[in-house]
């Protein structure tokens, strides 16, 4: 079974620290995702990566950055923590070449999700 | 992606079949129609997909209109692990665009 695996389930920080949120996936998956998932929004994309080193900005990508330096792990980065950014982080992995050039239909797998809360 | 249209809650009585309905009248032809459910305080999970026939798998089916504007996802006996948030979903190129879904409750 695909697993996919987020550093922690809660996590409390400050505003003002930096936050690193960490996703491993054991399927050798070539993408990865990062949503948030706040109530009445549903889940919005903030960052995927298609290839080791890749990346591209999803819908929301703004207050965020990532990094790709290995395959199985995909890191999302809050430079600078605010409150607006409390939320339920998810991440997912998928072996479809779609987003690479071509059409892809592959599921996407999903962590369990961290929920982060910014005082 | 395609823009899909799905109710805001359905309810269902264990054992009982539920169709979850779901309108996409904007998707291309080249757009695949999927389903992701979400258990509470959980990640979403893959359901089933399909493009242009019905399709079947051990956890649910999948009716896809002729036209391809709307489809169903079938659970044929409902259980009280069926409880969740449906989503459905159009796109051709990996991404999904989640919306609102439908929250399913399965009454004993």
């Amino acid at each position: 079974d695909v697993k996919v695996t987020q550093s922690s389930r809660y996590l409390v920080k400050r505003t003002g620290e930096k936050v690193f949120l960490e996703c491993v996936q054991d399927m050798d998956h070539e993408n990865m995702f990062w949503y948030r998932q706040d109530p009445g929004l549903g889940l919005r994309l903030i960052y995927f990566s298609y290839d080791v080193k890749m990346k591209e900005k999803g819908d929301i990508p703004e207050g965020y950055s990532v990094s790709r330096e290995k395959k199985e792990r995909f890191s999302l980065i809050l430079e600078s923590a605010s409150t607006n950014q409390t939320s339920m982080y998810l991440c997912a992995s998928s072996s479809s070449r779609g987003l690479a050039g071509g059409r892809g239909t592959d599921t996407q797998y999903f962590g369990p999700g961290t929920r982060l809360t910014v005082l | 992606d395609a823009k899909t249209t799905q109710p805001n809650s359905m309810e269902s009585n264990e054992e009982e079949p539920v169709h979850l309905p779901c309108n996409h009248s904007t998707i291309s032809g080249t757009d695949y129609i999927h389903w992701y459910r979400q258990l509470p305080s959980q990640g979403p999970e893959y359901v089933i997909h399909g493009l242009t026939s019905n399709v079947n798998n051990r956890m649910a089916s999948l009716a896809i209109a002729e036209d391809r504007k709307s489809s169903t996802l079938i659970l044929h006996r409902a259980t009280l692990r069926d409880a969740a948030v449906y989503y459905c979903i159009g796109t051709s190129y990996g991404k999904l665009t989640f919306g609102q879904g439908t929250i399913l409750t399965v009454h004993p």
